[in-house]
């Protein structure tokens, strides 16, 4: 089955500054990556996804990157902003409406 | 809409005891997903449905664990008899295509 690599597990950067996560997932035939942030108590919500026939997708202060010969996508957060701190899954499936294999997750941290 | 909805949104109960989680996808949402996180392994999937059909179980950790979706607005996650490991928060989720939109979550501690 598939298997998600999430790093790091803990992330801490001064407000303002750029954030990034990396994942690494096992199965070539996974082709649909999206990513939740979960704030605590809270559901995971999805805050941007990409597909494997895209190499980036932007959404204002977010971006992904999928590097499919590497098996791995990227995160990344721009002018980061204290409501950005939650933990943040990354997830691949193998598209359609397949169950999820979500990364261990990553503690986001903004310093004021 | 009202989104997913799950109920309880918290649940105690004793060691042995029955536990049954419900949910209610969206509306026109024919894929529905349950989930469970813990601290130790993350969000892991269970089992998931298409069209009220159970497509892949492979991730019910054992025998105590069940699920049914008898029509296209309600599906339940039952354990029998529960255990103090089964203590985590049990996500369901529905979705149309791709994006998967999760409930709030059954909050379960095993005493």
């Amino acid at each position: 089955g598939e298997n998600v690599e999430q790093h790091p597990s803990t992330l801490s950067v001064q407000e303002g500054d750029s954030a990034v996560i990396k994942c690494t997932y096992s199965d070539s035939a996974s082709n649909y990556f999206p990513w939740y942030k979960q704030e605590l108590g809270k559901r995971p919500q999805l805050i941007i996804d990409i597909r494997s026939n895209v190499g980036e997708k932007k959404d204002q202060r977010i971006a992904v990157t999928l590097n499919k010969t590497a098996k791995h996508f990227s995160l990344h957060i721009t002018e980061t902003q204290p409501e950005d701190s939650a933990v943040y899954f990354c997830a691949a499936s193998g598209g359609g409406a397949d169950g999820l294999t979500f990364g261990k997750g990553t503690h986001l941290i903004i310093q004021p | 809409d009202a989104g997913v909805i799950q109920s309880p949104r918290h649940e105690v109960t004793e060691m042995g005891q029955e536990v049954t989680l419900r949910c209610k996808p969206i509306s026109g949402h024919d894929y529905l997903f349950w989930y469970r996180q813990t601290m130790m392994r993350g969000l892991e999937l269970l089992i998931y449905f298409n069209n009220n059909v159970p497509i892949d179980d492979s991730g019910m950790p054992e025998d105590r664990f069940s699920a049914k979706m008898p029509n296209a607005s309600f599906s339940t996650l039952k354990i029998q008899p529960s255990e103090p490991r089964d203590s985590a928060v049990y996500f369901c989720a529905s979705s149309e295509l791709n994006e998967q939109f999760f409930g709030p979550g059954t909050r379960l501690t095993v005493l």
